[in-house]
This record gives structure tokens, C-alpha cells and sequence, in this order.
């Protein structure tokens, strides 16, 4: 099974809609959470990071962490053309005072947001 | 402007040539990175330096080579590569290893091997 698991769509939506990306995940060991966008031809933005369970939101974003599924989201509320892009899901676990460090992206979902 | 520079943006390369990627950050950040992307694959974590000490070996091949000279250069030296080394390679920053530091990413250098 992979660590992180990413559905990578392509997911398309009207302007307006509410707009669900998800991402399941094995290791347990995971700590932190986190929803990056990469616009084309542009390296990956933070978006929103989380590190325990429960929801968090910022504007239109929200993301949610359900560590007892193994299971993060991210939802898009009132969806722009402008938030067309691919939203990768993160997760990290830094140990042994930050000698260990692993990071582990999903594939991304490409969302288009139709105007 | 991320803070964080790559070049080349663009590179074509034989298998038999040596060329290096360039990383450089302005933000006084004491992590970098180097990732991999490949197409319809998860990002991929190469390399880690922290106060430019590696701190993480991911089973990178030993034709990618990392070199860390100082906090705000990061340089991937490439030699003997092959047609599946194609992807983009992305350098990224962070103030520290702490999972709540934000990672800054740079543009990315579009790595072609022939």
C-alpha cells in the first residue's frame, strides 16, 4: 500500500461550486498535514497546514484531519477559475530533534474551475 | 518572487554529459531541498540540508549528486543520467526542519534527458 494515496482526477467544476479533495494515508507516524496548489509551470504554494485532528479554516479553505481514518481533506468553498490548479496533499514527520525528517506528497488532483 | 531561485529554468542533456542544477535563496532559511517531479507521480523528497549538514538520504542514484556550500546555495550536480531522469526538479527553503515551517518552493528547472 502506498503511504499517501491521492486521487489525481482531473476533477471539473462550475464557478461556485463547493469543491472536495481527499487524501488517505498508512503511516501513523505522520504529525503534520498539509494542502499545497501548484499553479502550471510554477513550483508548489502552501496552502494550509494542520497538525492535529479536527478542521481549520482560512477563507474559502478548510482542511479537515481525521487521524483515527487516516484521512485528510481539503474543501473549496465558492470555487474561482482562479483556484484552477493542482492541489497536492503532505504529510510529514520530523524526529529525533529534526535528524530524521520524511515528507511525503500525494500524486496532486488537477482541479479546473469553469467560469 | 518566492525568494528562491533556480537555474537553468530549461535543460536538455545528453547521457553522457555533467551539468549542475543551481538553487539560491534570499529568505535567511537554514533547510533546503530537492525535490522530483515527475509526471503523474507523488512530489519526491531527494535530498535535505539543514545549516548545510544532509540530513536525509533517500536512495537517491548516485548519478544526482548534492552539494551544499553554504545556508542560501543548494547545487544538484548530474552526470551519466538517464531517459527516465526526465522531470522537473524543484529546490525548496524552510526556516527550519519544524513541520510547522512553511517550505518555499522554487520555479522549478524543466530537466529533459536525451
Amino acid at each position: 500500500q502506498k503511504e499517501v494515496e491521492q486521487d489525481p482526477g482531473p476533477l471539473s467544476v462550475p464557478e461556485g461550486a463547493i469543491v472536495s479533495l481527499n487524501c488517505t494515508y498508512s503511516n501513523s507516524a505522520f504529525q503534520y498535514f498539509m494542502w499545497y496548489r501548484q499553479y502550471s509551470r510554477k513550483g508548489p504554494e502552501l496552502l494550509m497546514y494542520t497538525y492535529s485532528s479536527g478542521n481549520k479554516e482560512d477563507g474559502r479553505f478548510t482542511a479537515q484531519v481525521d487521524k483515527s481514518s487516516k484521512y485528510i481533506s481539503l474543501f473549496i468553498r465558492d470555487s474561482q477559475p482562479s483556484d484552477s490548479a493542482t492541489y497536492l496533499c503532505a504529510m510529514a514527520t520530523i524526529y529525533s530533534g529534526g535528524s530524521n525528517y520524511k515528507l511525503t506528497f500525494g500524486k496532486g488532483t488537477l482541479l479546473t474551475v469553469n467560469p | 518572487e518566492t525568494g528562491v531561485t533556480q537555474t537553468p529554468r530549461h535543460l536538455v542533456m545528453g547521457m553522457t554529459n555533467k551539468k549542475s542544477l543551481k538553487c539560491e535563496q534570499h529568505l535567511g532559511h537554514n533547510a533546503m531541498y530537492w525535490y522530483k517531479q515527475s509526471a503523474k507521480k507523488p512530489l519526491e523528497l531527494m535530498f535535505v540540508y539543514s545549516l548545510e549538514e544532509r540530513v536525509e538520504n533517500n536512495s537517491v542514484p548516485s548519478r544526482f549528486s548534492p552539494e551544499c556550500p553554504n545556508s542560501s546555495h543548494l547545487f544538484l550536480h548530474l552526470h551519466t543520467l538517464q531517459p527516465e531522469d526526465s522531470a522537473l526538479y524543484l529546490c525548496a527553503s524552510s526556516k527550519s526542519l519544524a513541520g510547522t515551517d512553511t517550505q518555499y518552493f522554487g520555479p522549478g528547472t524543466r530537466l529533459t534527458v536525451l
